[in-house]
């Protein structure tokens, strides 16, 4: 079945210590997302890519950054984890001619 | 220091029941409306959508119905089923952007 991945499901990560999360997708889809998700909270865009052309959020920190090698991946860097990064990170993808976001399973971000 | 957990509204409902959940949204430009269910630990699973020329849409056991005058969006869910437990976000778009609602936790009890 088409659809979107995220790995790993579970990150736990040091205060300070690089991490980078992964979201792939066989929908083919132009556009890939990156949200945010913190507890009892709505997702929170963090930026989006389409196609190649990345665009960010305005308030999203400089902290966050994000690659996409390719249409299938796109990967989420945080360069600095803070305890306020403690998350859920959602990764969704759309075509660009239709609306709907198909979200993958999320990875749970902790900073310890 | 002491920290404090954000609550989300609540609606309690008996099995079979209607449930209704509520939005309000303070975008005038966005043109689309989309409605996710997301189940504790999973990503938000699509429900139905509606566009804004649109003011009520229905699948199946649910209908979404727009307000665009008092900017209102709510999700009739019907004979509500204890599978139906989850937190429903409604979203607005803008663009590429997808603005979400604080979400509803909605409660299902045999």
């Amino acid at each position: 079945d088409a659809m979107v991945i995220q790995n790993p499901r579970y990150q736990v990560t040091q205060f300070g210590k690089p991490v980078t999360l992964s979201c792939s997708q066989t929908l083919n889809h132009n556009v890939m997302y990156w949200y945010q998700q913190k507890s009892s909270q709505a997702p929170k865009l963090l930026f989006h890519y389409y196609d190649k052309d990345f665009n960010n959020e305005a308030d999203t920190p400089d902290n966050f950054q994000s690659r996409r090698p390719n249409t299938s991946f796109c990967f989420l860097d945080i360069r600095s984890p803070g305890l306020g990064d403690a998350a859920m990170y959602l990764c969704a993808t759309s075509r660009v001619a239709y609306n709907e976001q198909f979200f993958g399973p999320g990875t749970r971000l902790t900073v310890l | 220091g002491e920290s404090v957990g954000l609550h989300l509204p609540t609606l309690s409902v008996q099995e079979g029941d209607n449930s209704i959940i509520n939005c309000a949204y303070s975008n005038s430009a966005s043109d689309y409306f989309i409605w996710y269910k997301q189940e504790s630990g999973k990503g938000p699973q699509f429900i139905i959508d509606i566009r804004s020329n649109m003011d009520k849409r229905q699948g199946q056991r649910v209908t979404v119905l727009l307000n665009k005058t008092v900017k209102h969006l709510s999700l009739q869910i019907a004979a509500t089923q204890p599978g139906d437990s989850a937190v429903y976000f409604c979203a607005g778009r803008s663009g590429y952007a997808l603005n979400f609602g604080k979400g509803t936790s909605l409660l299902v009890t045999p």
